[in-house]
């Protein structure tokens, strides 16, 4: 397996612009979390589904960040419009059990100038 | 709620040195417990978990038991290497819950 795959590997963007990162889950795992790493904040969760529905967006900052998971195999986050502390690295895992192991992508670089 | 404090880093050591990272959690209930580890340019993945008081567990030579008393699963090693370096990470779930709540992570660097 190809494991979890997230898309771009970097971006570099500036304020006010759009940005959609992307991420394909592991086939069969039914669950999916989107993370936000900075040195400040550590790790955050921002959003989480369960067989494609939002279960839990208490992490999203601001309505800027919007999540979307149309099938199993596809999920978007969109951040709209884009800010300088916006910068950071986004992740996204999924996991097919009880939760207990999360499955990490590689990340997206996210640079808002 | 539930929480997890971890050691702040960075941890330094040479090469053969001893390890421990502290981590300490806060939770109702008895939640599983977990230490993940992210090496540079790379997604966490998960190093080793236990799911109950008195659980071990282990993985490449780290270690953790899951000390209900005193809250605590701290990361050990006896011999650490240089291939350890990353940023390692405590973690709980809580069972009736089902996400993952990191604490903020402590980074290893071991000199040869």
């Amino acid at each position: 397996d190809a494991g979890v795959i997230q898309s771009p590997r970097h971006e570099v963007t500036e304020m006010g612009q759009e940005v959609t990162l992307r991420c394909k889950p592991i086939s069969g795992h039914n669950s999916l979390f989107w993370y936000r790493q900075t040195m400040m904040r550590g790790l955050e969760l921002l959003i989480y589904f369960n067989n494609n529905v939002p279960i839990d967006d208490s992490g999203m900052p601001e309505d800027r960040f919007s999540a979307k998971m149309p099938n199993a195999s596809f999920s978007t986050l969109k951040i709209q419009p884009s800010e300088p502390r916006d910068s950071a690295v986004y992740f996204c895992a999924s996991t097919g059990g009880r939760n207990e192991k999360l499955f990490f992508g590689s990340g997206t670089q996210l640079s808002v100038l | 709620g539930n929480s997890v404090t971890q050691m702040e880093g960075p941890v330094t050591l040479s090469e053969e040195a001893f390890l421990t990272i502290n981590c300490t959690y806060t939770a109702t209930g008895y939640p599983s417990l977990f230490w993940y580890v992210q090496y540079p340019g790379e997604g966490l993945q998960l190093l080793l978990k236990a799911t109950k008081a008195d659980d071990k567990g282990s993985n490449k030579g780290f270690e953790a038991t899951y000390r209900k008393e005193t809250t605590s699963f701290h990361l050990e090693k006896g011999s650490v290497q240089v291939s350890d370096s990353a940023v390692y990470f405590c973690a709980l779930l809580y069972s009736s819950a089902s996400k993952i709540i990191f604490g903020s992570g402590t980074r290893l660097s071991i000199r040869p």
